[in-house]
């Protein structure tokens, strides 16, 4: 299967570490990456190649991939952090997103 | 400093066209392949269209495929997005992207194509 699974929402107190998964038979060959999106503004990679962090992105960001499901940590939680992410399965074609997750900072 | 800028966006009829354009600087743009992603209102993202660096390879997205056509100009830094057949369900902001590390690091802030009667 292409799809890939996330939790539609996921909800943390700030300070505390938020996980959001996403899960897909694509996941056993393909790396992830994961997007941050606010409103009104265009995707911003946090996570790319499973665990790698581009520059300028904090470190609290972190991700893993454990078979065919790739987890986004974020640890010490800010309010700033509050937005909709997104997991992609890098491949030519098709390219496969997760169906996003809304990060609620409580 | 990079930066991806789309045009071309606008409302058109069920069954219309419509050209988008994405002006590509501070970069080597002739070195990167290319995409066009969307999202509709309210809903999440979707990869479009993917173009290689010279323009060799090209694929698509099952549900733009035989509709809508990638290009580039490399001479004037420059993606397209020539649109056909437009569809209610083809609303949405468009953006073009570049490929790199496996994602896409630069976006553009997108452009918005609204397909209604």
């Amino acid at each position: 299967s292409s799809e890939l699974t996330q939790p539609p929402s996921v909800s943390v107190s700030p300070g505390q570490t938020a996980s959001i998964t996403c899960s897909g038979d694509t996941l056993g060959t393909k790396h992830a990456c994961w997007y941050q999106q606010k409103p009104g503004q265009s995707p911003v990679l946090v996570i790319f190649q499973n665990i790698q962090r581009p520059s300028g992105i904090p470190e609290r960001f972190s991700g893993s991939k454990s078979g065919t499901t790739a987890t986004l940590t974020i640890s010490g939680t800010q309010a700033m952090d509050e937005a909709d992410y997104y997991c992609q399965a890098w491949d030519s074609s098709p390219v496969v997103f997760g169906g996003g997750t809304k990060l609620t900072v409580l | 400093e990079v930066q991806l800028v789309e045009s071309g966006g606008g409302l058109v009829k069920p069954g219309g066209s419509l050209r988008l354009s994405c002006a590509a600087s501070g970069f080597s743009f002739s070195r990167f392949s290319m995409n066009w992603l969307r999202q509709a209102p309210g809903k999440g993202l979707e990869w479009v269209s993917f173009i290689s660096s010279s323009g060799s390879d090209i694929y698509y997205a099952d549900s733009v495929k035989g509709r809508f056509t990638i290009s580039r100009d490399n001479g004037k830094n420059s993606l397209y997005l020539q649109m056909n057949s437009l569809r209610a369900e083809d609303t949405a902001v468009y953006y073009c992207a570049r490929s790199e590390l496996g994602g896409y690091v630069y976006w553009g802030q997108g452009t918005l194509v609204t397909v209604s009667s």
